[in-house]
Formats: structure tokens, sequence, C-alpha cells
């Protein structure tokens, strides 16, 4: 079956420690997308990539690195510099300018 | 003020009501609409996609967009409790980013 896998599903990080989170999609869409979803804020974007080897910044990338080496994979990493970055963690892609995102199943990031 | 502005409810109906979920939006160039389900700790998924104006149904959800007063609606009808969730609207230009609403969270009692 075809989709975004995200994996770990829950993750627990230490304070100052950088945790890096995977997305790997097998649907050969070009775009990739990783959102933040905070209660009550709905989703933010923390960085896109339209095609590999290539990402833009979304709204909220500061704390934030990605890399796209292969067109299937897109994973992000939260570093020390994010201030607060407990949160869920949604990976997507898309199929070409207009069509759907597809979301993998999430990862909750917990610093303690 | 948001690009895309959703009330976050909660709102809760009884079993069988009609449920009306709303966003409303600034930027009119958008010209592709589409209404999200998630459920609790889940990846959303895709219910409704419209491109433009008009209605579209499909089984007990019908996705209204009226560009002239910026202004999207999914109604449910005969509405259940595997209903409850959180319903996320977004829209986009063509080829940018999805701007997506706050979510408003629906509870469905039986």
């Amino acid at each position: 079956d075809g989709g975004i896998t995200q994996s770990p599903k829950y993750l627990f990080r230490k304070e100052g420690q950088n945790v890096t989170l995977s997305c790997e999609q097998n649907l050969n869409h070009d775009a990739m997308y990783w959102y933040r979803q905070d209660p009550g804020q709905g989703l933010r974007l923390i960085y896109y990539s339209q095609i590999v080897n290539d990402f833009q910044k979304g709204d909220i990338a500061e704390g934030y690195s990605v890399s796209r080496e292969k067109k299937e994979s897109f994973p992000l990493t939260v570093t020390s510099a994010q201030k607060n970055p407990t949160a869920f963690y949604l990976c997507a892609s898309r199929e070409g300018p207009t069509g759907e995102l597809f979301f993998g199943e999430g990862s909750r990031l917990t610093v303690l | 003020q948001k690009e895309v502005e959703q009330d976050p409810g909660p709102l809760s109906v009884p079993e069988g009501a009609i449920v009306s979920l709303n966003c409303t939006y600034s930027n009119s160039a958008f010209q592709y609409f589409m209404w999200y389900r998630q459920y609790s700790r889940k990846g959303p998924e895709l219910l409704m996609y419209t491109y433009s104006s008009g209605n579209k149904e499909d089984g007990r959800f019908t996705a209204q967009v009226d560009k002239s007063s910026k202004y999207i609606s999914l109604f449910i009808r005969d509405s259940q409790p595997s209903d409850s969730a959180t319903y996320l609207c977004a829209m986009s230009l063509y080829g940018n980013k999805l701007v997506f609403g706050a979510g408003t969270i629906l509870r469905v009692k039986s």
C-alpha cells in the first residue's frame, strides 16, 4: 500500500539534545512537507521541498533543519536551538501543484 | 489577522444532527479548497476537495465555496459519533503551499 511512514511515533528528548524524525513516502510525489501542530493553532509549516536536493523554509523554520537527498525521504531534525519543541509533528507529500496533501500518522515529541 | 479563520469549538451536537463547519479567508486569489478530518493522535485525511466556487457532495458530506464572500463551509448530515474529530479547512493558490485553519473540534453525542 502506498503511503507515508513516520517514525518514531513517540519520542522523548532531554533539553539540549538534537533529535531526527524520519519521513518516508512511496507515493512517488515530488513535494514533501513538515508541519508542527499545537493545540488550538492548527498546522504550521516548518519546511518544504518540491524537488530532490532543494528545500525552503516555512513559517516557523527556526530551530529545525531538513535534508532531501532522495525523493522518498525527508527527515526533520529538531535542534537544541528550538525553544519549545514539544509538539505533534506531521509529514506530508503532494502530487503536483494542485493535488491533495497526504499525511503520515505523526510523531509526538516530548522534551523532558 | 490570520489568513484563514476557523472557530476552534468545541462544537457538541446530538447524533443525527446536521453540522455546519465554516472558514473565512482573506486572500481572494485562493482557488483550491479542502476539508480534512483528523482523529485524535492521527494524521489528517482528506474529506472534500473543491476547485473555485460551488458545491460538492459526497455521501453525508457537502462542501460549499462562496468566493464572493471568501467563505467556505462543510455540512455533515445525519451526524454519527464516529464523526467526532477535528475538522481542518485548507486552501491554496496554484502550485503554492496550503494554508490551514486552526481546526474545529466536533463532538457528536449518542
